[in-house]
């Protein structure tokens, strides 16, 4: 069936890098996606990347996806003190709506 | 950028009454919009998709009769939960988008419901 999977927490200091990781379990998944989710708001599209591609880089943001082993990652360089929220990883299974949302990582970042 | 906005975001009602949550798309037109529900430290379920001017499309385990889902423009749907019981208690959230690529789906911030 369809399960996407994340660490629940994770802490990291001002400046380092912040590596978060998704595994998902259906190998038909066309897009993969990484929402951020600050307190109040509403989840924001960070990037998202197809499937017939490894690694999509957009600033500081870095998507390296490996079909094989059904894994997502979401690398942040230079990571800041308003990077801290809950990120979720999203895949679909065609280009229409239906998403399936992993749990959501919690990322703190200490000054 | 598109702004969906919620209301209330935050309600606690008494087992048996209904609560009715809105959706808005503030600064664009929706032809569709979805509503999720996310349990803690879960991930957000999609519970049914509403376009403007037809009935919503519910996801299997969902209780069309319980989650009454009414999309009457292009920049409005709302969720009535009926005979709410605390096991309904969760936080709601819905989307809009201006087409299916879900890339043009924007979130709302949340409905935060609690039933005594």
């Amino acid at each position: 069936g369809e399960d996407v999977e994340q660490s629940l927490f994770l802490s990291v200091r001002e400046g380092d890098s912040s590596v978060i990781n998704c595994t998902y379990t259906d190998s038909s998944s066309t897009y993969l996606y990484w929402y951020k989710q600050e307190p109040g708001a509403g989840l924001q599209l960070l990037t998202y990347i197809f499937s017939n591609m490894d690694m999509k880089q957009d600033q500081r943001l870095t998507v390296l996806l490996n079909k094989k082993d059904k894994h997502l990652s979401l690398r942040i360089a230079d990571t800041q003190t308003g990077d801290s929220a809950i990120y979720f990883c999203a895949e679909s299974l065609d280009s229409s709506y239906k998403l399936i949302f992993g749990s959501g990582t919690r990322l703190l970042v200490r000054p | 950028g598109a702004v969906v906005s919620q209301h209330p975001s935050r309600v606690i009602c008494k087992s048996g009454t209904s609560v009715k949550i809105e959706c808005r798309s503030l600064d664009f037109q929706a032809t569709t919009m979805f509503w999720y529900r996310q349990f803690p430290k879960k991930s957000l379920m999609l519970m049914a998709t509403s376009n403007e001017g037809s009935k919503a499309t519910y996801e299997q385990g969902v209780e069309k009769d319980k989650f009454l889902i009414n999309h009457a423009s292009l920049t409005l749907s709302t969720l009535t939960v009926t005979s709410a019981h605390p096991e309904d208690s969760s936080f709601y959230i819905c989307s809009a988008g201006t087409g299916f690529r879900t890339d043009t789906q924007y979130f709302g911030p949340g409905t935060r419901l609690t039933v005594l």
